[in-house]
């Protein structure tokens, strides 16, 4: 069981459409992490949560907007994505955002954009 | 990212012991991770060394040389339900990669009977 919960699990889209990832995670952690996963590739980041502040961005294109709302949420707003975006998206959060301690990742949400 | 290098599959049998090496560059270095992914599902946390030396773990261990940035993850008697991918991640203390952890391709480890 993960302790990092994350919906929807699985989420089909079209290119106009706009939905919304969540994840939410109770154990007091203060930096949460979006990835990307394709498959048999490694997890690749795209956005980081520390203490409720955006302090990464690795260059991810305006179309995936992040959001806390608070230290146990974190959403992911999609708009006009592109099939290519189809891929697993990993929530993940650790008790800090430096790097020292290991990262707890929810169970994905599988997106398929048609 | 940061030259993580991992091999990309490996074979083993039920029973066996099978080490999986992980290299990295060293130069800001400032701990190591390893994760199990199975099939479909979120990776799960195994081990974190950031000293020299062996942390065990059950049936899991995991040595760090520093100085040499070099890692493996030692899995001994293998069970069918270890098939899996499992993932160095390193993070660094410095500059633009502070908070950022990388992670090496992972090496799909397959455990006949």
């Amino acid at each position: 069981d993960t302790e990092v919960t994350q919906t929807p699990k699985h989420l089909v889209m079209g290119m106009t459409n706009k939905k919304s990832l969540k994840c939410e995670q109770h154990m007091g952690h203060r930096a949460m992490y979006w990835y990307k996963q394709k498959a048999k590739k490694p997890p690749e980041l795209m956005f980081v949560y520390s203490y409720e502040k955006l302090s990464i961005n690795e260059s991810v294109p305006s179309r995936f907007s992040p959001e806390c709302p608070n230290s146990s949420l974190l959403n992911l707003h999609l708009h006009a994505l592109q099939p290519e975006d189809s891929a697993l998206y990993l929530c993940a959060s650790s008790q800090e955002g430096q790097g020292n301690s290991p990262l707890h990742f929810g169970n994905g949400t599988r997106l398929t954009v048609t | 990212g940061q030259n993580i290098d991992q091999p990309t599959e490996m074979t083993a049998t039920e029973g066996a012991i099978v080490q999986i090496n992980c290299t990295y560059q060293t130069s800001g270095f400032n701990g190591l991770f390893w994760y199990q992914q199975h099939a479909g599902e979120a990776p799960t946390f195994l081990s974190y060394n950031v000293l020299d030396g062996l942390e065990e773990k059950g049936r899991f261990s995991s040595f760090l040389s520093r100085s040499k940035g070099y890692s493996y993850l030692l899995l001994k008697e293998l069970q069918m339900k270890d098939s899996a991918s499992y993932l160095c991640a390193v993070s660094f203390d410095r500059g633009s990669t502070l908070g950022r952890l990388y992670f090496g391709r992972g090496t799909q480890l397959t455990v006949w009977p």
